[in-house]
Order: structure tokens, then sequence, then C-alpha cells
């Protein structure tokens, strides 16, 4: 089984800013990889597959970088919206789709 | 558009069962595969099981096998999991998912079955 871990757990950035979430796999999946955003009491949201490509109706201000076992989940520019906790999950291996732990993206 | 919508929250007693519901629309069931996924409190997500009901083909989480049923009616274009001897950290929220174009990741999501085990 691959296991995904995430860091930070918290990140507290204020809004109009830049925050970068980090994933990585306990083995290469190569750009099979996608995240999530949840909102307190709502399922999880696609925002990002294949690593890099944004989800339909996704903003630009979202971005998705890397492969092999490093990953990266870019929001250019903080908005409200966008306090919320983020997952990634790896579908190279399977079964099991394995996700990672979370990030929660809290205002500074 | 795609909508996924599950049975409404139920409330068990240790050692019994529950069986939650997921009704797809405006999407090929039978088809494409649907996820279940699990969230207990304060938690992750964590991947149960999946079905193909056109293949009739189940996939279960190592971790679940020997409690999880995973069924679907095609008829009804509704899928089921059902999870037997429950303990309390069996208490979590139950969301189906399925992907679009029979992809791996999951562009579509049922709004949760809250589940608790509680004497």
């Amino acid at each position: 089984e691959i296991v995904m871990t995430q860091s930070p757990a918290t990140l507290s950035v204020s809004p109009g800013e830049r925050a970068t979430l980090s994933c990585r796999a306990s083995q290469s999946v190569k750009s099979n990889l996608a995240w999530y955003q949840q909102q307190p009491g709502q399922a999880p949201r696609l925002l990002i597959f294949g690593a890099s490509t944004r989800a339909t109706d996704i903003p630009a201000r979202f971005s998705g970088s890397g492969s092999g076992t490093e990953f990266n989940l870019t929001i250019s520019s903080l908005q409200s919206g966008d306090f919320a906790v983020y997952y990634c999950q790896q579908y190279n291996n399977w079964p099991p789709w394995t996700f990672g732990q979370g990030t929660k993206v809290e205002i500074k | 558009q795609v909508q996924l919508v599950q049975s409404g929250a139920e409330v068990r007693k240790p050692g019994s069962s529950v069986k939650v519901s997921c009704k797809t629309s405006g999407d090929t069931f039978s088809s494409q595969a649907t996820t279940w996924v699990r969230q207990a409190p304060g938690q992750g997500l964590e991947w149960m099981g999946r079905i193909i009901p056109i293949f009739d083909a189940v996939n279960l989480a190592q971790k679940f096998q020997g409690r999880v049923t995973i069924t679907a009616d095609e008829s009804t274009s509704t899928a089921y999991m059902e999870l037997s001897s429950l303990t309390s950290e069996d208490t979590a929220v139950y969301y189906c998912a399925r992907g679009k174009y029979s992809s791996n990741w999951f562009d579509y999501w049922g709004q949760g079955t809250p589940v608790t085990v509680s004497s």
C-alpha cells in the first residue's frame, strides 16, 4: 500500500498571500495524483488530477506540480473560500486508493 | 449534471450492521465505478471499496474484508455499502464517489451519510 504524507498539518496564511502545500508518496506514483478541497461539513471537491490538470470550474489560482514522489499544491492568492482542508490522493497503485492525512489552511 | 444522493443519517448499536445507499443520476451508472470513502470525526479520508456493476466487480480495502459488502442495483442506478459488526470506531461520515469517464480520481461525491455507533 502506498502511504501519502502531507505537510504541514496546518498552514496559517493571510488572505491574498500564497500557500504551498506538500504531498509525498512512499513510492513513485508517476503523475497519478489528485488534490481535493474540503470545507467543514461538506464533501470533498476535486481540484486537480494528473498532478497538474485543474478540474472543471477550478480557478487558475490553484496549481499543482510534481511527479514521482513529491507534489505541491499552490494557491497563488488566498481568498476567503480557500480556507479549508486539502487532501492528496494517489491512483497509481490500487487497490487501495490512498489519501494523505490532510493539510488545514487557516487564516493567519 | 451528475448527482449522487445518499440515504440519511443512521444510529446503530455496537455489533449491528448498517446499509447506506447512493443513487446516481445523470451518468452511465453500470459501466463506471462507485467508490465508498469514509471519514471519522476530525480525521482524514479512508478508501473502503468500489463496485463496477457491469462487470460485477468489487474491490475492497483489506481492512474491511469480511465486514463490508458493496452491491449495486442497476435498475435503480443505486449502489449500497453494508458494514457489519459495528464498533464505535465505525462512527464516521460515509461518502460515495465516482470518477468521470472511468477515471481513478473522484469528480463527483455524494453528500455523505453520518453513521453513529453507540450503545
